[in-house]
């Protein structure tokens, strides 16, 4: 089992919908990152979280500590936003990013 | 500022050849990585240095070297290339000087070894 887990793998949305992407985690850690990656592009970091909710445009990231669980939400999707979302985690112990292997998202118009 | 610049884009090695992959960052971060990227799975940690002088073993470090003579340098060197270091790699700087930091990628080398 991967110590970085993220659904759905892959997503399909319309234009316009409320999408929601979950990562789980099962090492301790002290902090989460949320990146996005478009087809054949770089890395680009979204958010970094060690508690609560931030939130950038129409983008909401939430973590639960406690619960080790994390969840990035776009509110009125859009075409752009297709492209594979990542979550990583930064083991408390090594400082090291364990990284989940992404959710490829695409947005129909 | 240009963040994290790598070069190549693309390369194509034959079996055998070897090459070095150019990472640059101008952000002053201590903290540089080495990633590769391979398909269904997550990135994986070749390399790492926390500032010039010190390099230290990922996951995945076999076939690989690195050297780190600056801070803003962080060149990874290919010796043997062979098929199963077909991927994608990326490479990553930070700057740990809080316990909550930031990474900042480059934008990938997509190479292919036939």
């Amino acid at each position: 089992k991967n110590e970085v887990e993220q659904s759905p793998q892959n997503l399909t949305a319309q234009e316009g919908e409320f999408i929601t992407i979950n990562c789980s985690y099962s090492v301790g850690i002290s902090a989460l990152h949320w990146l996005q990656q478009h087809p054949g592009g770089g890395i680009v970091s979204l958010f970094m979280l060690s508690s609560g909710k931030k939130k950038h445009g129409r983008l909401i990231a939430t973590i639960n500590i406690q619960e080790k669980h994390s969840s990035l939400h776009i509110t009125a999707s859009h075409p752009r936003d297709s492209a594979v979302y990542i979550c990583a985690v930064r083991d408390g112990a090594t400082n090291k990013l364990i990284f989940g292997t992404g959710t490829l998202l695409a947005v129909q118009p | 500022n240009a963040g994290v610049t790598q070069t190549p884009k693309f390369r194509i090695l034959k079996i055998g050849q070897s090459m070095t992959l150019q990472c640059t960052q101008d952000m002053n971060h201590n903290y540089m990585y080495w990633y590769r990227q391979d398909p269904g799975m997550g990135l994986k940690l070749i390399y790492y240095s926390v500032g010039a002088g010190i390099t230290d073993k990922g996951e995945v470090p076999n076939g690989y070297n690195v050297s780190r003579s600056t801070t803003e340098d962080f060149p990874l060197r290919l010796e043997l290339a062979a098929p199963s270091q077909t991927s994608v790699y990326f490479c990553a700087s930070s700057y740990p000087a809080t316990e909550n930091y930031g990474y900042t990628f480059g934008s990938g080398t997509r190479l292919t070894v036939v």
